[in-house]
């Protein structure tokens, strides 16, 4: 199965709330990287957390892993109409630089 | 420094015909990576090169498809004889270094080039 799948969500909020979302995967890694990508555009690489990390911040966003449920989640802060794309999370399950992404988290923030 | 170019951003072709994208990698970065991505769907990897070698070509299919980087100029992803199911969006990643097996070096996308196979 693929590694790196988010639970498929379809998430609209309004500004200024919190906007959360997982992703399991299935084998060991060494790390997970969560990409926003803007609709018709690539992706943009938010943030990485290494196995041996529980919790990470990067302004608003605050990603969580949990290695023993093989799961983490992205919680973006107060929330404004430009966070609104898809969220992927990626692992590297072999440590070969062959990323495996999930389907993807829509999210909708509404001014 | 310019990030990873594509082009074109979009390609539309008729079944029989060729597919070149061309992918220009972020200055200093000497690994490029081929992604795509099916509507409504996560990435899904091709193909890892570095400069004159492909490292990891188990994302491709065996036919039709093949990937080059030279030492001068982009990397090109060719596809053969497209087909219907070969539309899609494909994005190009590249990286500075490939740190030995613990660590992932973070792969910065280009814009993607959208492909529609009439």
């Amino acid at each position: 199965s693929q590694q790196g799948e988010e639970d498929p969500q379809a998430l609209s909020i309004q500004e200024g709330e919190n906007a959360t979302m997982n992703c399991s995967y299935k084998t060991s890694i060494n790390n997970l990287q969560w990409y926003r990508q803007n609709s018709g555009r690539g992706l943009v690489h938010l943030i990485l957390i290494r196995s041996n990390e529980r919790e990470k911040h990067s302004g608003r966003l605050r990603v969580t892993l949990d290695t023993s449920k093989k799961s983490s989640s992205l919680l973006i802060t107060a929330s404004r109409a430009a966070d609104t794309a898809s969220y992927f999370c990626a692992t590297d399950p072999y440590g070969n630089n062959r990323l495996a992404f999930g389907k993807g988290n829509q999210v909708v923030v509404i001014p | 420094n310019a990030g990873v170019m594509q082009n074109p951003r979009h390609l539309v072709r008729r079944r029989g015909q060729e597919a070149r994208l061309r992918c220009s990698p972020m200055k200093g970065h000497s690994h490029v990576y081929w992604y795509r991505q099916l509507p409504e769907e996560g990435l899904k990897f091709m193909v890892y090169l570095q400069k004159e070698n492909i490292i990891d070509e188990s994302g491709m299919p065996k036919e039709r498809f093949s990937a080059e980087f030279p030492k001068e100029g982009p990397s090109i992803l060719r596809i053969q004889q497209v087909v219907r199911g070969d539309s899609a969006a494909y994005f190009c990643a590249s990286s500075p270094s490939i740190k030995g097996g613990t660590d992932t070096d973070t792969q910065y996308f280009g814009p993607g080039t959208r492909l529609t196979v009439l």
